[in-house]
């Protein structure tokens, strides 16, 4: 059972540039949330999807785009990457969206120069 | 909504008893968990505390909740340096988990 898997593990982007952040779940968990972790801060939720085909805002969207075309798969995609996109990417699922928590994968490290 | 407050920084020796704090505003909060980082990992969850009991037990962390201040903390017996990490407390919105900032825990030996 892998639980949450996120490819890539570091990825380094040129301004402008664009990427897409892959997340997959293999437990049949119909929530899937994106964060984003900076230096020394919390996390921050980008997008969160609680279901197929339904997908919805978090505190920071501006500059990210997602779909949620089947219940495994939540890529985060990045278009015209920019320095302050810099981060730690983190996605997670869960089944009923509280309750039993949440299962991280172990993030993406993204530097845009 | 909600908003979930931790302090910054913890440090203990080894074999102490440390004790992270958190704070939220949400009195409907159903669950509130406590997940642990280490460094360049995701995020594990540790333990969680339903809103209707005042303490959890599970060998080394105790949960206490107090529902009328908005207070919870865990603390950890017998402090490894294998506990070195930072730790998020989080309460459930709506919809999704609210996460403190994060408390970095330095256990020195």
């Amino acid at each position: 059972n892998a639980g949450v898997t996120q490819t890539p593990k570091f990825r380094i982007l040129k301004i402008g540039q664009s990427m897409t952040l892959q997340c997959t779940q293999d437990m049949n968990h119909n929530y899937m949330y994106w964060y984003r972790q900076d230096p020394g801060m919390g996390l921050k939720l980008i997008y969160y999807s609680v279901g197929a085909g339904i997908t919805d805002k978090g505190e920071v969207p501006n500059g990210y785009n997602v779909s949620r075309s089947t219940t495994e798969d939540f890529p985060l995609r990045l278009e015209l990457a920019a320095p302050s996109q810099t981060s730690v990417y983190f996605c997670a699922s869960s089944y009923v969206g509280e309750g039993k928590g949440y299962t991280f994968g172990s993030g993406t490290r993204l530097t845009v120069v | 909504g909600e908003d979930v407050e931790q302090s910054l920084f913890l440090s203990v020796r080894e074999g102490d008893s440390s004790v992270i704090n958190c704070t939220y505003t949400d009195s409907s909060s159903t669950y509130l968990y406590w997940y642990k980082q280490e460094p360049g990992a995701g995020l594990q969850l540790l333990t969680y505390i339903f809103s209707n009991m005042d303490m959890k037990q599970d060998q080394r962390l105790t949960v206490l909740l107090n529902k009328k201040d908005k207070h919870l903390s865990l603390r950890i017996a017998d402090t490894q340096t294998g506990d070195s990490a930072i730790y998020f407390c989080a309460a459930n919105g709506f919809q999704k988990l609210v996460f403190g900032t994060g408390t970095r825990l330095l256990v020195s030996p």
